[in-house]
């Protein structure tokens, strides 16, 4: 079956760049979406199909997707953003959804 | 407004059969495009995909626990049941129920409800 790889960890100061990324084969060739959770929390979809955003996420979280590799980054981090993130994929050729290993942002 | 709950019972034993309910409002499954779907989360480890239904009936599930799990809606009540059989410890997780846009291969799930903890212990 399809498996999306993200790093276990980022850590990031304030105000600095975040990059999470999500290894797959061919990863560019599908839709990636994202997902922030807080603790205690259920996730929130923060970009979808490789790089929009739903409304009222801010313009700091940004996405793309090419090759083996997607990521999510956001600019500006503040420390409101410090959360576990997803990607997800959806593998059409077996109809299943695939969620990553999970990465734990910490905002130094 | 979209919102989604999940209810059932918070502890099974094991080998029990565990069923799950998702109450929904603010759409309806017999629209084109939109499906429910189950993801689990076991106590500090990653989200983990179980089963979706969509709003023509069709129904997938993650290949590892197929033979374990029954998906299923009730349109006019605005419910997604899903059942799961032979419980072990390790399924014990927070089941989530959330709302999936079908679009064109960017099938993603966009509400989410609360989640529900279950925990499996004789």
């Amino acid at each position: 079956s399809y498996v999306l790889t993200q790093p276990p960890s980022v850590s990031v100061a304030p105000g600095q760049t975040a990059r999470i990324t999500c290894g797959g084969n061919n990863i560019g060739s599908k839709s990636v979406h994202w997902y922030q959770q807080k603790p205690g929390q259920a996730p929130v979809l923060v970009v979808y199909d490789d790089s929009d955003r739903p409304s009222g996420i801010p313009e700091r979280f940004s996405g793309s997707n090419s090759g083996n590799t997607a990521t999510l980054t956001i600019s500006r981090v503040e420390a409101g953003d410090e959360a576990d993130y997803y990607c997800q994929v959806w593998d059409s050729s077996s109809d299943i959804y695939v969620f990553g290993t999970g990465t734990k942002v910490t905002v130094l | 407004q979209i919102t989604l709950k999940e209810s059932g019972p918070t502890l099974v034993k094991p080998t029990q059969t565990l069923t799950l309910t998702c109450t929904f409002s603010g759409f309806s499954l017999s629209t084109s495009g939109v499906g429910v779907g189950w993801i689990r989360q076991p106590p500090g480890k990653a989200l983990e995909w179980l089963a979706l239904i969509y709003w023509n009936d069709d129904k997938r599930y993650s290949p590892s626990l197929k033979s374990r799990l029954t998906i299923t809606k009730d349109t006019s009540k605005n419910q997604v049941v899903l059942t799961m059989t032979n419980m072990d410890p390790v399924d014990t997780a927070t089941y989530y129920c959330a709302h999936a846009r079908i679009a064109a291969a960017a099938n993603y799930f966009d509400y989410w409800g609360q989640g529900t903890l279950v925990t499996v212990s004789s």
